[in-house]
Protein backbone atom coordinates (compact mmCIF):
# COMPACT_ATOMS: atom_id res chain seq x y z
CA UNK A 1 0.00 0.00 0.00
CA UNK A 2 0.89 3.74 -0.50
CA UNK A 3 2.02 5.45 2.85
CA UNK A 4 1.05 8.98 3.21
CA UNK A 5 3.42 11.46 5.34
CA UNK A 6 2.48 14.95 6.22
CA UNK A 7 5.37 18.15 7.52
CA UNK A 8 5.28 19.40 10.02
CA UNK A 9 2.92 17.51 12.17
CA UNK A 10 2.45 21.03 13.97
CA UNK A 11 2.90 24.79 13.71
CA UNK A 12 2.18 27.83 15.29
CA UNK A 13 1.81 30.82 13.31
CA UNK A 14 0.84 34.35 13.19
CA UNK A 15 -2.48 35.74 11.74
CA UNK A 16 -1.75 37.00 7.67
CA UNK A 17 0.89 34.53 7.32
CA UNK A 18 1.55 32.25 4.73
CA UNK A 19 1.07 28.93 5.84
CA UNK A 20 2.51 25.53 4.23
CA UNK A 21 1.78 21.75 4.43
CA UNK A 22 3.49 19.27 3.06
CA UNK A 23 2.26 16.00 1.87
CA UNK A 24 4.25 13.12 0.22
CA UNK A 25 3.01 9.91 -1.03
CA UNK A 26 5.46 6.71 -1.46
CA UNK A 27 4.82 6.27 -4.60
CA UNK A 28 3.46 8.25 -7.44
CA UNK A 29 -0.31 8.88 -7.42
CA UNK A 30 -1.03 11.64 -10.34
CA UNK A 31 -2.89 14.43 -8.90
CA UNK A 32 -5.61 11.99 -7.45
CA UNK A 33 -4.99 14.13 -3.27
CA UNK A 34 -7.81 15.92 -1.52
CA UNK A 35 -6.91 18.00 1.71
CA UNK A 36 -9.47 18.09 4.34
CA UNK A 37 -9.95 20.74 7.44
CA UNK A 38 -10.82 19.19 10.78
CA UNK A 39 -11.54 21.81 13.49
CA UNK A 40 -11.65 20.87 17.22
CA UNK A 41 -15.12 18.73 18.01
CA UNK A 42 -16.10 19.05 14.31
CA UNK A 43 -16.59 16.62 11.38
CA UNK A 44 -13.66 16.90 8.16
CA UNK A 45 -14.63 19.33 5.69
CA UNK A 46 -12.82 19.04 1.93
CA UNK A 47 -10.95 22.16 1.39
CA UNK A 48 -9.22 20.66 -2.06
CA UNK A 49 -9.61 17.43 -4.30
CA UNK A 50 -7.46 17.16 -7.35
CA UNK A 51 -4.62 18.48 -6.00
CA UNK A 52 -5.88 21.85 -6.81
CA UNK A 53 -9.50 21.93 -7.30
CA UNK A 54 -11.36 24.21 -4.48
CA UNK A 55 -13.93 22.70 -3.24
CA UNK A 56 -17.32 24.64 -3.38
CA UNK A 57 -17.52 27.64 -0.57
CA UNK A 58 -13.95 27.06 0.38
CA UNK A 59 -12.21 30.58 0.97
CA UNK A 60 -9.84 31.47 -1.70
CA UNK A 61 -6.67 31.57 1.10
CA UNK A 62 -6.01 27.97 0.68
CA UNK A 63 -4.73 26.74 -2.21
CA UNK A 64 -3.52 23.37 -3.66
CA UNK A 65 -0.33 22.30 -5.67
CA UNK A 66 1.63 19.57 -6.94
CA UNK A 67 1.29 16.09 -8.61
CA UNK A 68 2.93 12.60 -8.09
CA UNK A 69 4.66 12.35 -4.63
CA UNK A 70 4.70 15.65 -3.54
CA UNK A 71 1.93 18.10 -2.77
CA UNK A 72 1.41 21.71 -0.83
CA UNK A 73 -1.18 23.40 1.02
CA UNK A 74 -0.56 26.77 1.40
CA UNK A 75 -3.08 28.58 3.44
CA UNK A 76 -2.34 32.66 1.97
CA UNK A 77 -2.87 34.63 4.97
CA UNK A 78 -3.78 32.72 8.23
CA UNK A 79 -7.41 33.53 10.33
CA UNK A 80 -7.74 32.94 13.35
CA UNK A 81 -11.14 30.47 11.90
CA UNK A 82 -8.17 28.44 10.66
CA UNK A 83 -7.14 26.37 13.41
CA UNK A 84 -7.61 23.15 12.60
CA UNK A 85 -5.48 19.79 11.90
CA UNK A 86 -5.36 19.37 8.19
CA UNK A 87 -5.52 15.72 6.46
CA UNK A 88 -4.25 14.75 3.15
CA UNK A 89 -5.96 11.96 1.13
CA UNK A 90 -4.85 9.91 -1.90
CA UNK A 91 -8.05 8.24 -4.06
CA UNK A 92 -5.73 7.44 -6.81
CA UNK A 93 -6.35 3.89 -5.87
CA UNK A 94 -7.78 1.57 -2.67
CA UNK A 95 -6.65 2.04 0.07
CA UNK A 96 -7.90 5.42 0.34
CA UNK A 97 -5.19 6.20 2.58
CA UNK A 98 -5.36 9.57 4.96
CA UNK A 99 -2.29 11.12 5.99
CA UNK A 100 -1.46 11.52 9.96
CA UNK A 101 -2.47 15.16 10.13
CA UNK A 102 -0.81 18.32 10.48
CA UNK A 103 -2.17 20.75 13.73
CA UNK A 104 -2.32 24.34 12.61
CA UNK A 105 -2.35 27.21 16.04
CA UNK A 106 -2.19 30.48 16.09
CA UNK A 107 0.88 31.86 17.93
CA UNK B 1 -29.61 19.19 1.43
CA UNK B 2 -28.12 15.56 1.78
CA UNK B 3 -27.70 14.18 5.07
CA UNK B 4 -26.12 11.39 6.37
CA UNK B 5 -27.37 9.85 9.73
CA UNK B 6 -25.04 6.77 11.55
CA UNK B 7 -26.95 4.99 13.87
CA UNK B 8 -26.12 1.62 15.88
CA UNK B 9 -24.67 0.66 19.50
CA UNK B 10 -22.20 2.90 21.16
CA UNK B 11 -20.97 0.17 23.21
CA UNK B 12 -19.80 -3.19 22.31
CA UNK B 13 -17.88 -5.94 23.66
CA UNK B 14 -14.57 -7.37 22.95
CA UNK B 15 -14.95 -9.97 20.51
CA UNK B 16 -18.11 -9.28 19.73
CA UNK B 17 -19.50 -7.91 16.29
CA UNK B 18 -19.96 -3.59 15.99
CA UNK B 19 -22.84 -2.97 13.49
CA UNK B 20 -24.32 0.63 12.35
CA UNK B 21 -25.74 2.02 9.52
CA UNK B 22 -25.82 5.28 7.68
CA UNK B 23 -29.18 6.48 6.69
CA UNK B 24 -29.17 8.88 3.30
CA UNK B 25 -31.51 11.48 3.20
CA UNK B 26 -31.64 14.47 0.77
CA UNK B 27 -30.67 12.08 -2.33
CA UNK B 28 -30.58 8.68 -3.48
CA UNK B 29 -28.14 6.11 -2.89
CA UNK B 30 -29.09 4.48 -5.69
CA UNK B 31 -27.57 7.63 -8.05
CA UNK B 32 -24.73 6.37 -10.03
CA UNK B 33 -22.46 9.69 -9.39
CA UNK B 34 -21.67 8.95 -6.36
CA UNK B 35 -20.51 5.73 -4.15
CA UNK B 36 -20.42 5.38 -0.13
CA UNK B 37 -17.88 4.88 2.74
CA UNK B 38 -16.96 4.69 6.32
CA UNK B 39 -13.79 5.83 8.22
CA UNK B 40 -13.56 6.02 11.32
CA UNK B 41 -11.62 8.34 14.11
CA UNK B 42 -9.71 7.14 17.44
CA UNK B 43 -10.10 9.24 20.35
CA UNK B 44 -7.02 12.02 19.41
CA UNK B 45 -6.09 10.48 16.73
CA UNK B 46 -6.11 10.92 12.98
CA UNK B 47 -8.96 9.71 9.97
CA UNK B 48 -8.75 6.25 8.95
CA UNK B 49 -10.88 5.12 5.50
CA UNK B 50 -12.50 1.56 6.42
CA UNK B 51 -14.11 0.80 3.07
CA UNK B 52 -16.06 1.92 0.18
CA UNK B 53 -19.61 0.29 -1.79
CA UNK B 54 -21.18 1.21 -4.70
CA UNK B 55 -25.52 1.22 -4.78
CA UNK B 56 -24.50 -1.84 -7.47
CA UNK B 57 -22.81 -3.94 -4.43
CA UNK B 58 -19.54 -3.80 -5.45
CA UNK B 59 -16.96 -3.29 -2.18
CA UNK B 60 -13.85 -1.93 -1.68
CA UNK B 61 -12.23 -2.37 1.78
CA UNK B 62 -8.52 -1.15 3.62
CA UNK B 63 -5.90 -3.77 3.44
CA UNK B 64 -5.95 -3.89 7.30
CA UNK B 65 -9.39 -4.24 8.34
CA UNK B 66 -10.51 -6.43 5.09
CA UNK B 67 -10.87 -9.31 7.04
CA UNK B 68 -13.14 -8.37 9.64
CA UNK B 69 -15.18 -5.90 7.66
CA UNK B 70 -18.35 -6.14 5.58
CA UNK B 71 -20.20 -3.26 4.10
CA UNK B 72 -23.33 -3.57 2.43
CA UNK B 73 -26.27 -1.16 0.71
CA UNK B 74 -30.14 -1.52 0.82
CA UNK B 75 -31.45 0.40 -1.58
CA UNK B 76 -34.73 -0.01 -0.73
CA UNK B 77 -34.52 1.89 2.65
CA UNK B 78 -31.61 4.22 1.41
CA UNK B 79 -28.95 3.25 4.05
CA UNK B 80 -25.94 1.42 3.76
CA UNK B 81 -24.13 -0.80 6.85
CA UNK B 82 -20.82 -1.36 8.45
CA UNK B 83 -20.01 -4.70 10.39
CA UNK B 84 -16.40 -4.97 12.10
CA UNK B 85 -16.01 -8.38 13.52
CA UNK B 86 -13.69 -9.62 16.64
CA UNK B 87 -13.65 -5.94 18.01
CA UNK B 88 -11.22 -5.23 20.37
CA UNK B 89 -9.80 -1.90 22.08
CA UNK B 90 -8.20 -0.71 19.20
CA UNK B 91 -11.86 -0.81 17.38
CA UNK B 92 -13.12 2.35 19.85
CA UNK B 93 -13.60 5.39 17.30
CA UNK B 94 -15.69 8.02 15.96
CA UNK B 95 -16.88 6.13 13.33
CA UNK B 96 -18.32 8.48 10.19
CA UNK B 97 -20.27 7.66 6.91
CA UNK B 98 -19.87 9.32 3.85
CA UNK B 99 -20.30 10.17 0.42
CA UNK B 100 -17.63 9.76 -2.36
CA UNK B 101 -18.56 11.61 -5.51
CA UNK B 102 -17.69 9.61 -8.60
CA UNK B 103 -16.78 11.88 -11.51
CA UNK B 104 -14.77 10.77 -14.74
CA UNK B 105 -12.50 13.73 -14.69
CA UNK B 106 -11.46 13.83 -11.29
CA UNK B 107 -11.79 10.36 -10.04
CA UNK B 108 -13.44 9.18 -6.91
CA UNK B 109 -12.59 8.35 -3.24
CA UNK B 110 -12.53 11.56 -2.21
CA UNK B 111 -14.93 12.54 0.33
CA UNK B 112 -17.55 15.82 -0.15
CA UNK B 113 -20.24 15.03 2.79
CA UNK B 114 -19.83 13.67 6.11
CA UNK B 115 -21.85 12.66 8.66
CA UNK B 116 -21.96 13.74 11.88
CA UNK B 117 -20.24 10.30 13.48
CA UNK B 118 -21.12 8.28 16.28
CA UNK B 119 -18.60 7.01 19.20
CA UNK B 120 -18.00 3.83 19.35
CA UNK B 121 -16.48 2.51 22.10
CA UNK B 122 -15.17 -1.27 22.63
CA UNK B 123 -15.50 -2.43 26.55
CA UNK B 124 -16.44 -5.14 28.55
Amino acid sequence: DIQMTQSPSSLSASVGDRVTITCRASQGISNYLAWYQQKPGKVPKLLIYAASTLQSGVPSRFSGSGSGTDFTLTISSLQPEDVATYYCQKYNSVPFTFGPGTKVDIK
Amino acid sequence: QLQLQESGPGLVKPSETLSLTCTVSGGSISSSDYCWAWIRQPPGKGLEWIGSIYYSGSTYYSTSLRSRVTISVDTSKNQFSLKLTSVTAADTAVYYCARHPNRVTTGWGFVDYWGQGTLVTVSS
